[in-house]
């Protein structure tokens, strides 16, 4: 059974400060998404890795996929009240179903 | 709309009692997943539809729950002799193609609260 552990699981900082939230996993995986939840709605991605060390960048989110393909960072500076949300990262292999993790709550405050 | 559309968004039943709930992918997705999401949980998989194939139902959390998708478009889930544990947002997703780097487009929910 794949598995992806998130951390941390809930985050609460202040506008304008930086953070990272990790997504590890004893398994290899050919892609990692992450996705953003807000209340009362479903996931919308955010961005798509499949190479080894790649880093995508999302206007202030950085991605970063692990040279194994077994771990992920999200990485978001000077966060913004509106980037509050769950966070969560999905593996796949091939045409396999995703696996999520349980998801990183962010919390930015004013 | 040209989103996943689910129905309904909240439903408040009696232990016991079935319940179906509706997923209307986007048009064009041949690929069809439900899952489910308890508080504090990420979520679970529960089953998956691709094309005229025999659906994945390696997730579903016993014989209660079953899923049917009609003329590869619209899917039910039906939850038969609800229990309080089966209360949960269950999230309804579809992609172009089954290849897990595509991106799953996920409606909003349905709401499940089993009283």
């Amino acid at each position: 059974t794949q598995l992806l552990e998130q951390s941390p699981q809930f985050l609460s900082i202040q506008e304008g400060e930086n953070l990272t939230v990790y997504c590890n996993s004893s398994s290899v995986f050919s892609s990692l998404q992450w996705y953003r939840q807000e209340p009362g709605e479903g996931p919308v991605l955010l961005v798509t890795v499949v190479t080894g060390g790649e880093v995508k960048k999302l206007k202030r989110l950085t991605f970063q996929f692990g040279d194994a393909r077994k771990d992920s960072s999200l990485h978001i500076t000077a966060a913004q009240t509106g980037d509050t949300g769950l966070y969560l990262c999905a593996g796949g292999a091939g045409y396999s179903t995703l696996t999520f993790g349980k998801g990183t709550m962010l919390l930015v405050s004013p | 709309g040209a989103g996943v559309s689910q129905s309904p968004s909240n439903k408040v039943t009696e232990k016991g009692k079935d319940v179906e709930l509706r997923c209307d992918p986007i048009s064009g997705h041949t690929a069809l997943y439900w899952y489910r999401q308890s508080l504090g949980q990420g979520l679970e998989f529960l089953i998956y539809f691709q094309g005229n194939s025999a659906p994945d139902k390696s997730g579903l959390p016993s014989d209660r729950f079953s899923a049917e998708r009609t003329g590869g478009s619209v899917s039910t889930l039906t939850i038969q002799r609800t229990q309080q544990e089966d209360s949960a947002v269950y999230l309804c997703a579809s992609s172009l193609s089954p290849y897990s780097n595509q991106p799953q487009h996920f409606g909003d929910g349905t709401r499940l609260s089993i009283l």
